[in-house]
């Protein structure tokens, strides 16, 4: 059965240092992973995809097959960024397992 | 504008009493899905539906029902509710687009409280 795996249920760092979100999964097929980010009383909405390699926000997450993982990181982080995130495994269709999320808290 | 919208936003009500949630699209995505958001647990997936009568479990179906008639919407109904299935739920609409292009939409959230 697939598996997603957000080790860090809370993370704070400063303003301006890097942060990096870690995610890993266990899935015996090919892979499809997802970052999902939730603001303050906002709705979740797509980070990104692996598959598309996109920047956003400044973030970018790389799938490593051989660690089974998907981490997001992100050089400079920002206030703004404080939010909680969710990885997320794309088996078929729109069977999605998510993790448990992770908190980030950017200081000033 | 593109959304999701669901009904109602907050409910309580009392063990056994059936109770559905709307869910509604407007732009014509095959793929809708209902999860459920709990604290320590993230979402987890209850339904989905890749289109219209066309309908699976996800990874926590026990004691939900859902239809998918039209395919703008997609209720979740549960027969009889229980305590446990106090959460907040959210509703998604998703499709791939040519290119592998994907968009995905979640709705705001009903927060459920079954006493």
């Amino acid at each position: 059965a697939q598996r997603v795996t957000q080790p860090e249920k809370l993370l704070s760092v400063f303003k301006g240092a890097p942060v990096e979100l870690k995610c890993n999964y266990s899935y015996s097929g090919s892979p499809e992973l997802f970052w999902y980010v939730q603001y303050s009383r906002q709705r979740l909405q797509l980070l990104l995809r692996h598959i598309s390699r996109e920047s956003i926000k400044g973030f970018t997450a790389d799938l490593n097959k051989g660690e089974t993982s998907f981490h997001l990181k992100k050089p400079f982080a920002q206030e703004e960024d404080s939010a909680m995130y969710y990885c997320a495994l794309r088996t078929s269709g729109s069977r999605l397992t998510f993790g448990e999320g992770t908190q980030l808290t950017v200081n000033p | 504008e593109a959304q999701v919208t669901q009904n109602p936003r907050y409910l309580i009500t009392v063990t056994g009493k059936k109770l559905t949630v709307t869910c509604s699209q407007n732009m014509n995505h095959e793929y809708m899905s209902w999860y459920r958001q709990d604290p320590g647990l993230g979402l987890r997936q209850i339904y989905y539906s890749m289109n219209v009568e066309v309908t699976d479990k996800g990874d926590v179906p026990e004691g939900y029902k859902v239809s998918r008639k039209e395919k703008r919407n997609f209720p979740l109904i549960l027969e009889s509710p229980s305590p446990n299935q106090t959460s907040l739920y959210f509703c998604a609409s998703s499709r791939w687009t040519s290119g592998s292009s994907y968009e995905q939409y979640f709705g705001p959230g009903t927060r459920l409280t079954v006493t």
